[in-house]
């Protein structure tokens, strides 16, 4: 597609259940981000691949948040056993490299849930 | 480590007259800085950057901002608002080498009033 996608737009779920969220990036970009964004506040880092490198993860909030990245493809975010402070849209971008990452394009976000 | 501060949570301005949205920053050494806006059930979208050189830098949509190493400022600025300017508006910095990892402001809803 044109765009950076992300699936679902919108996810309830209840306290303890895990989630995947879905990112496919612009064709081409090599370097993907994740973030989070809670009500009233900026983005948060969780998590950024660049090609076959090791992911940068310092962002990840604790060992229940984990995300992986096929390639220069798909990537998922998983979290695990949800937590009610989980409740945030979370943002994928893609760019053409690190270097460029905040001129990232960025995908409509997930809208989390946690009841 | 790095932040951003924007001390306006909403700025209100007519439609004509200019406008400026505030951001200061803390970062080691030189910072890369930028902009981003978030309207209304859309995705963040670039609006303009500061790597290095020329210290005001004009963005998308009639946008521009200056930057001021001396009071590590970085304010978002436009000639003369429009309704449709009326949106969240985001100010990242991040060093300037080394760490890829940005840091976001908590946004300022900007309104451009008829």
């Amino acid at each position: 597609g044109a765009g950076v996608s992300q699936s679902p737009s919108n996810k309830v779920t209840e306290k303890g259940k895990d989630v995947e969220l879905r990112c496919d990036p612009i064709s081409g970009h090599t370097a993907l981000y994740w973030y989070r964004q809670r009500l009233g506040q900026g983005l948060e880092f969780l998590i950024y691949f660049q090609g076959n490198s090791a992911p940068d993860k310092s962002g990840l909030p604790s060992d229940r948040f984990s995300a992986e990245r096929t390639g220069e493809s798909v990537s998922t975010l998983t979290i695990q056993r949800t937590q009610q402070e989980d409740s945030a849209v979370y943002l994928c971008a893609s760019s053409l490299a690190l270097d460029r990452g905040p001129e990232a394009f960025f995908g409509q976000g997930t809208r989390l849930t946690v009841v | 480590a790095q932040s951003v501060a924007q001390p306006e949570d909403q700025v209100n301005v007519a439609e004509g007259n200019p406008l400026t949205v505030k951001c200061t920053y803390s970062v080691s050494g030189n910072p890369y800085l930028f902009w981003y806006v978030q309207y209304p059930n859309r995705g963040l979208q670039f609006l303009l950057k500061y790597i290095t050189g020329d210290n005001l830098v004009k963005g998308s949509y009639g946008f521009e901002a200056e930057f001021n190493k001396s009071q590590t400022s970085f304010h978002l600025k436009k000639p003369s608002a429009l309704v449709s300017d009326s949106a969240l508006y985001f100010c990242a910095v991040r060093p300037g080498g080394g760490s890829y990892i940005p840091t976001f402001g908590r946004g300022t809803s900007l309104i451009v009033h008829p």
